[in-house]
């Protein structure tokens, strides 16, 4: 069953229009929200976080947003670039527990 | 070298071969971990070290072995492999494991084909 759930296989947007990334979970212990990007042949490289004792993040264009009621995170980038078309993955963790648990990811692609 | 590397980045085997990958970190940290991404499925935990010592190991089948020497190397023995373990194996670090910003450093994987 899985706790990190990415429903949109992919997502296209052009550029300078905003990106919106959603993930939900089911664990309520999760406390600790992660996005990840992923471009082909490299390794994860961490985007941004949230912790759950806050509704928002934000980093330049991107901002991560948590609904926990919902158990919900999205991740919008604004704008949205060409050089932002990537796999972006979800995960969440909760205090003490070292284990990242990840979606299953978004391809997100942003044409000119 | 900078970040977290691994080698080989492709390999192909046989069921019957035994192979090894390697997986460095030059950041100094104190944890690693192996992943696997099979096709359309989220990253799966196969393995965590925190300071050379194995701390979780997530009913992992006995022909996928780590080793971990020292806190800037880990490697993952392969033995008599099937088919269904061909995947992406990624490795990655972190300053340790507890703690919330112990945000995890991946390497760029190895790309394993069982024949």
């Amino acid at each position: 069953d899985q706790q990190v759930k990415q429903n949109s296989p992919s997502l296209s947007v052009q550029e300078g229009r905003i990106s919106i990334l959603n993930c939900d979970y089911t664990n309520s212990m999760f406390d600790y929200f992660l996005w990840y990007k992923k471009y082909p042949a490299e390794g994860p490289t961490f985007l941004i976080s949230i912790s759950s004792i806050k509704d928002k993040n934000e980093d330049g264009r991107f901002t991560v947003f948590l609904n926990k009621s919902a158990k919900h995170l999205s991740l919008h980038i604004v704008p949205s670039q060409p050089g932002d078309s990537a796999v972006y993955f979800c995960a969440a963790r909760y205090t003490g527990f070292q284990k990242l648990v990840f979606g299953t990811g978004t391809r997100l692609l942003v044409s000119p | 070298e900078t970040g977290v590397t691994q080698t080989p980045r492709h390999l192909v085997m046989g069921m019957t071969n035994k192979k090894s990958l390697k997986c460095e970190q030059h950041l100094g940290h104190n944890a690693m971990y192996w992943y696997k991404q099979s096709a359309k499925k989220p990253l799966e935990l196969m393995f965590v070290y925190n300071f050379k010592e194995q701390t979780e190991n997530n009913s992992v089948p006995s022909r996928f072995s780590p080793e971990c020497p020292n806190s800037s190397h880990l490697f993952l023995h392969l033995h008599t492999l099937q088919p269904e373990d061909s995947a992406l194996y990624l490795c990655a670090s972190s300053p340790g494991t507890s703690g919330i910003h112990n945000e995890q450093f991946f390497g760029p994987g190895t790309r394993l084909t069982v024949l």
